[in-house]
């Protein structure tokens, strides 16, 4: 299995409600990534999570929360959005969260979310 | 601080020719890594090539070979033999250091349109 599986592909939402994005892959990669994608721009980081550790949180507001809860899954909890947050969330994985030789991000197709 | 800069914001080539797609980065990092992946329109990033800053090699998978000039600081990403389904964004970047662990910088992007 070399895949990372996003689950909702599309998500619409008011600015009231809370829900959830998810993300799972079963290659035993121990970091896991939350990049946020606007249209016609490259991706930014939001958090890392090293062996289930968060790592890095790129100083996102906190209507956004993500979750760990194994080593295979990675959510990320929405709630009081604007529409300015609607963009494309990519979750990646890779082998190792520290700086080593390739250490190749592998992407989910990616969840579409859309705050209205 | 890391810095990737791709100036073409769009290419077209006719199918079977080959492409080049550049790529220049900045950073005064001695080991460092410089990927190059795909996102085609459904928005998944799709991993192409990778090169290290102390491969002396240029890397090479299938089609798709990377000329590395390292004194030059630029990474270019040459596609041979093009393909109608190589239309897609295509994204330089390379792996950052950011507090001991290893994310991925992007650069803006360039849109690879393959005309029969």
């Amino acid at each position: 299995d070399t895949e990372v599986t996003q689950t909702p592909k599309h998500l619409v939402m008011g600015m009231t409600n809370k829900k959830s994005l998810k993300c799972e892959q079963h290659m035993g990669h121990r970091a896991m990534y939350w990049y946020k994608q606007k249209a016609k721009k490259p991706p930014e980081l939001m958090f890392v999570y090293s062996y289930e550790k968060l790592s890095i949180n790129e100083s996102v507001p906190s209507r956004f929360s993500p979750e760990c809860p194994n080593s295979s899954l990675l959510n990320l909890h929405l709630h009081a959005l604007q529409p300015e947050d609607s963009a494309l969330y990519l979750c990646a994985s890779s082998l190792k969260g520290a700086l080593s030789g390739a250490n190749v991000l592998t992407f989910g197709a990616g969840s579409r979310l859309t705050v209205l | 601080a890391q810095k990737i800069t791709q100036t073409q914001p769009g290419m077209f080539v006719q199918e079977k020719e080959a492409v080049t797609l550049d790529c220049t980065y900045d950073t005064s990092d001695q080991s460092y890594g410089l990927f190059w992946y795909k996102q085609p329109s459904s928005g998944e990033m799709i991993f192409l090539i990778y090169q290290g800053s102390y491969d002396e090699q240029n890397a090479t998978e299938g089609r798709y070979s990377l000329n590395f000039q390292k004194a030059r600081k630029s990474a270019n990403l040459v596609i041979s033999a093009s393909q109608l389904g190589d239309s897609a964004m295509y994204f330089c970047a390379m792996r950052s250091r950011n507090s001991g662990y290893s994310t991925l910088t992007f650069g803006k992007g360039t849109m690879l349109l393959v005309s029969p």
